[in-house]
Order: C-alpha cells, then sequence, then structure tokens
C-alpha cells in the first residue's frame, strides 16, 4: 500500500481484557518495528521484525505483550490482561533495510488504545 | 542503553523568525539522528536526518547540524510559518534499528 495501515484505529478495553493490534506495512518493507506512546511523551521501542524474524523484544514491558509477523507482511501486537498502564498509542512503522540499517521509517497513524 | 534529552520543552516564536531545538545523546556508537514532526493525533513524519559521517544537512527551511565530539545535534527552522506548529521528536541510534527519541518540543508559530 501507499502507507503504513494499522486497525483499529481507537480500542477501548475493559482491565483484564486482551486485545490485538493490526499493522500492515508498505509493500516489499522488510523491517518492522512497534512503538509505544504515552500521552504527552516521545515513542519508546517495544520490537523489531526483519521479515518474520524478530531480532529483537528487548523494550516489551512484560510477558503480558507478544508480538508476531508470521509472513513477513502483516504484523499483530497482542497484549493480554490490559492494565489501565497500557493505556497508550501503539505505533507501527517499516523500512527498507539497506545493508545492516534501517533509515527514513514510515510510521503509521497509530491504534489509541484506553484501559478502562 | 543511549538516552536523548531534548531543549527547550516549549518553543514561542514570531512567524518570520528561526526556531531552534536541541538534542544530546550519551552513546557514542549512535551514528543515525533523525527528526520527526507531529501534529496532534497524527502519525510522526520524518522530516529531516543526518548520519554520523556529516556534520551538517539542509533541506530548504529546514537543518539540522551534528557534533559528534560533544554529542549533540540541533534543528534549525528559518522563516517559521504557521503550520510549522507541532511537537517536534529528535531521536538517536545505531544504524536506526531502534530509535531512542527525546521527549519531545512543543513549536508554536504565532503570527
Amino acid at each position: 500500500g501507499a502507507g503504513v495501515s494499522q486497525s483499529p484505529r481507537y480500542k477501548v478495553a475493559k482491565r483484564g481484557q486482551d486485545v490485538a493490534l493490526r499493522c500492515d506495512p508498505i509493500s516489499g518493507h522488510v523491517s518492522l518495528f512497534w512503538y509505544q506512546q504515552a500521552l504527552g511523551q516521545g515513542p519508546e521501542f517495544l520490537t523489531y521484525f526483519q521479515n518474520e524474524a524478530q531480532l529483537d523484544k528487548s523494550g516489551l514491558p512484560s510477558d503480558r505483550f507478544f508480538a508476531e509477523r508470521p509472513e513477513g507482511s502483516v504484523s499483530t501486537l497482542k497484549i493480554q490482561r490490559t492494565q489501565q498502564e497500557d493505556s497508550a498509542v501503539y505505533l507501527c512503522a517499516s523500512s527498507s533495510l539497506q545493508g545492516y540499517s534501517n533509515y527514513g521509517y514510515t510510521f503509521g497513524s497509530g491504534t489509541r488504545l484506553t484501559v478502562v | 542503553g543511549e538516552n536523548v534529552e531534548q531543549h527547550p520543552s516549549t518553543l514561542s516564536v514570531q512567524e518570520g523568525d528561526s526556531a531552534v531545538i536541541k538534542c544530546t545523546y550519551s552513546d557514542s556508537a549512535s551514528n543515525y539522528f533523525p527528526w520527526y514532526k507531529q501534529e496532534l493525533g497524527k502519525r510522526p513524519q520524518l522530516i529531516i536526518d543526518i548520519r554520523s559521517n556529516v556534520g551538517e544537512k539542509k533541506d530548504q527551511r529546514i537543518a539540522v547540524t551534528l557534533n559528534k565530539t560533544a554529542k549533540h545535534f540541533s534543528l534549525h527552522i528559518t522563516e517559521t510559518q504557521p503550520e510549522d506548529s507541532a511537537v517536534y521528536f529528535c531521536a538517536a541510534s545505531k544504524g536506526g534499528n531502534k530509535l531512542v527519541f527525546g521527549a519531545g518540543t512543543i513549536l508554536r508559530v504565532k503570527s
């Protein structure tokens, strides 16, 4: 597609509910990233995929967070047993790999998750 | 790990004036420094980036300077316009594989 597409745009979850957030990257982009952006703050790295391989998941805050990209294109970020502190905008970004580097990410519009 | 500090947190300028936002980073191995503009409720958009092999890069009214020795980099916007009003984020990384962002600067351009 023309850009990075994320769905849903907004999600309200009751505390304890599981949620799944979807990211459809730019066609052909090898690299895919998930970031979490709390209100009034900069994005914080969660995890990085190169094709279907999850190369870095050091930013996932707890084992309630799980991400996958089984066919190397669409990715899903799953949060189990949501808590209020999970409320944030979840941003997905994709990039074409240049050697070992990723320059010039394109971000999606994000999913705003509110846990009540 | 990397730590990025950004100043100021808010900046108000008169239309037509220049705006400068500064960031410092801690990891001397970082070699890629992008700047993002984010309007309210919208996605971050890359406006300019610089790699550590150059000291300055310019794109029309926007320029970025990098001082590797002092580990700081700055965004310069000249001839500011009301549509420049937004939140600006700097970031640092090694090869772009894991961006560490600053806390952001709210820029207000008054007409």
